[in-house]
């Protein structure tokens, strides 16, 4: 079981439509990610946060808003999306990453299967 | 260039065997690597970290880092079908991003 919880797994939404995805972590990792993934590819970083404060913005269009409200939950807002935006959306989190030290890895929770009608 | 570069195509091994997957890296501080084991359709799975010159043991899985040739390999010993899968390398650049190569897929024959 992962400890990193993701809801809904499954979501179908319409290009007017605003829904939201939600990432809890019980880890204590104080970084938590967004990542898109398309069929047969890696996945793809959107963004960062650290210590609750967006960290990394990977260009990812304004259809796509992300908030921290707390250590442990990270939510994707989204509106107005496209059918290209049709992905499984993985959220992950870790310990906080710094040079000149291990890092350790990035733990990803079941992902959101998401489907842009 | 890619900072983790993973060019192997699929793979395909009889049940039993040995699967050989290999990853290159370009930035030379990079210390920390990881691989993730993903089934279709699921989300990745870390399977192996490894921070050391060396090998890294962890049942029949072995992951090797050669810093100095800059390349880093997972070892699959008796080979399972339950092991196929997308086999992702992974490793933190300089802009504290985990970069990911393009993964290998593995298939194990009965």
């Amino acid at each position: 079981d992962t400890e990193v919880t993701q809801t809904p797994k499954h979501l179908v939404m319409g290009m007017t439509n605003k829904k939201s995805l939600k990432c809890e972590q019980h880890m204590g990792h104080r970084a938590m990610y967004w990542y898109k993934q398309k069929a047969k590819k890696p996945p793809e970083l959107m963004f960062v946060y650290s210590y609750e404060k967006l960290s990394i913005n990977e260009s990812v269009p304004s259809r796509f808003s992300p908030e921290c409200p707390n250590s442990s939950l990270l939510n994707l807002h989204l509106h107005a999306l496209q059918p290209e935006d049709s992905a499984l959306y993985l959220c992950a989190s870790s310990q906080v990453p710094g040079r000149g030290h291990q890092n350790s890895p990035l733990h990803f929770g079941n992902g959101t299967r998401l489907t842009v009608t | 260039q890619k900072e983790v570069e993973q060019n192997s195509g699929p793979l395909s091994v009889p049940e039993g065997a040995i699967a050989s997957l290999n990853c290159t890296y370009s930035d030379r501080g990079s210390q920390s690597f990881f691989w993730y084991r993903q089934y279709s359709g699921k989300s990745p799975e870390l399977i192996m970290s490894i921070y050391s010159n060396g090998d890294k043991e962890d049942g029949r899985f072995t992951a090797q880092l050669n810093k100095a040739s800059q390349y880093v390999s997972l070892l699959i010993r008796d080979s399972q079908p339950s092991d196929s899968a997308t086999y992702l390398c992974a490793g933190w650049d300089n802009d504290y991003k985990l970069s990911f190569g393009a993964g290998t897929t593995v298939t194990v024959r009965a």
